[in-house]
């Protein structure tokens, strides 16, 4: 059983579409992320949700809108898509919030923005 | 804030030699570290831990890291390494709901 999944896996789209990441989790855990990895294979957080509500938006531009049906699910919407999206995303959870948690992370989705 | 360096970008080694990473960490309070590693195409995978306690923790697949404060380092070690470690290492510390990650270092390991 998939713990953390994502879909789609590639998102290939023109400049100026919005489009929307999926992420579910089956593992219980209060808290969500979203990390973003680029051409380089850096890693940082964009967002944070614990039990639905939004913890950390880490300057992210507000084209990017989390949203948060539930603990299980954590989505990411990008609106009108620039060539400089075009990155790895990863979703993650943890138990909670705490330094002390793991975080589970999904396969990832590689956006394309051409 | 938080920041995590790994020296090394990019690692080759042949299978059987010894294996260190570096990693630096800034923050001077409580800090809790982790590797994870990421195989070509797959995500991100628990290596090792360190929240506190032994300075020297195991992980998974023989790897494993030491904790030194005084050198603000916790590098990640495998005295040797196989074909199958071909993949990004990542240093991260975490904060309150989230993880900083350095920059990662590619292992190559030639067969």
């Amino acid at each position: 059983d998939t713990a953390v999944s994502q879909t789609p896996k590639y998102l290939v789209t023109q400049m100026g579409n919005d489009k929307s990441i999926k992420c579910e989790q089956n593992l219980g855990h209060d808290t969500m992320y979203w990390y973003k990895q680029d051409s380089k294979k850096f890693l940082k957080i964009m967002f944070s949700y614990n039990n639905k509500e939004l913890i950390i938006n880490e300057t992210v531009p507000n084209r990017f809108s989390p949203k948060s049906p539930d603990k299980a699910h954590l989505n990411l919407h990008i609106n009108s898509l620039e060539l400089g999206d075009s990155a790895v995303y990863f979703c993650a959870s943890s138990q909670e919030g705490s330094s002390y948690n793991e975080q589970f992370f999904g396969p990832g989705t590689r956006l394309t923005v051409l | 804030a938080q920041s995590v360096s790994q020296h090394n970008h990019h690692v080759i080694l042949s299978e059987a030699a010894s294996l260190e990473l570096g990693c630096n960490y800034s923050y001077g309070g409580t800090v809790n570290l982790f590797w994870y590693v990421q195989y070509p195409g797959q995500h991100l995978q628990l290596l090792l831990k360190y929240f506190s306690g032994d300075p020297l923790v195991k992980g998974i697949k023989g790897f494993e890291a030491e904790f030194i404060k005084s050198k603000f380092s916790f590098n990640l070690r495998k005295p040797s390494v196989q074909w199958s470690d071909t993949a990004e290492y990542f240093c991260a510390s975490s904060g309150s709901y989230q993880l900083t990650f350095g920059k990662g270092t590619k292992l190559s390991v030639i067969p």
